[in-house]
């Protein structure tokens, strides 16, 4: 069974800042993965798109790496503002079973103005 | 606009009073699906639609019916909600089998 985890759970840092947010799984087996950002009361907006076969995708400041042999996926946001304030959610598609994320539970982010 | 859109946005019910949550897409996409998110659970799949008549059941189906008659809706159909199904709903859609997922604005439901 898939599981994703992601820590820390909340993060906060000063404006400017670059950072990164961690993403781990367990199995392998994976055909892409999503990253989302959560607002509240705005549902969840795709972020980046990582194909199994990719190292990484880039969006502006955003930059998403795969790992897929370890189980594991970095965002990185260079040059944060208060309006990447949120939370981030990174989901697995499994190579097996139906057409399913599986989610981790996020790290809310927030940067300090 | 490309959007999944979601109604009601808020809902607070009584126990077995059968409810109806909507869906609809915009963007001619073959795949959707129902998510619930509840605190240190994440999202977890509900039900999924690979096409028009064709659902299968996620990984949470139990005290939900959903139905998928035209492309463009996927309704989520509590028949008798009870309180553990409190919780915030999302749709999503993909345009294929393993594509990009968009999700709507949530549906925050509260089962009294």
């Amino acid at each position: 069974k898939q599981e994703v985890t992601q820590i820390p759970a909340a993060l906060s840092v000063p404006e400017g800042e670059n950072l990164v947010l961690n993403c781990s799984f367990t199995d392998s087996a994976i055909y892409n993965l999503q990253w989302f950002r959560q607002d509240p009361g705005k549902g969840l907006t795709s972020l980046l798109l990582i194909q199994s076969s990719q190292r990484e995708q880039t969006s502006g400041r955003l930059n998403a790496s795969l790992d897929k042999s370890s189980g594991r996926s970095t965002l990185y946001i260079a040059a944060s503002q208060p309006g990447d304030s949120a939370t981030y959610l990174c989901a697995v598609l499994s190579n097996f079973g139906n057409e399913k994320l599986t989610f981790g539970t996020g790290t809310r982010l927030t940067i300090i103005p | 606009e490309a959007q999944v859109t979601q109604n009601p946005r808020y809902l607070i019910t009584v126990t077995g009073k059968k409810l109806t949550v909507t869906c609809s897409q915009n963007m001619n996409h073959e795949y959707m699906s129902w998510y619930r998110q509840d605190p240190g659970l994440g999202l977890r799949q509900i039900y999924y639609s690979m096409n028009v008549e064709v659902t299968d059941k996620g990984d949470v189906p139990e005290g939900y019916k959903v139905s998928r008659k035209e492309k463009r809706n996927f309704p989520l159909i509590l028949e008798s909600p009870s309180p553990n199904q409190t919780s915030l709903y999302f749709c999503a859609s993909s345009l294929g089998r393993r594509t990009e997922a968009f999700f709507g604005q949530g549906t925050r439901l509260t089962v009294v």
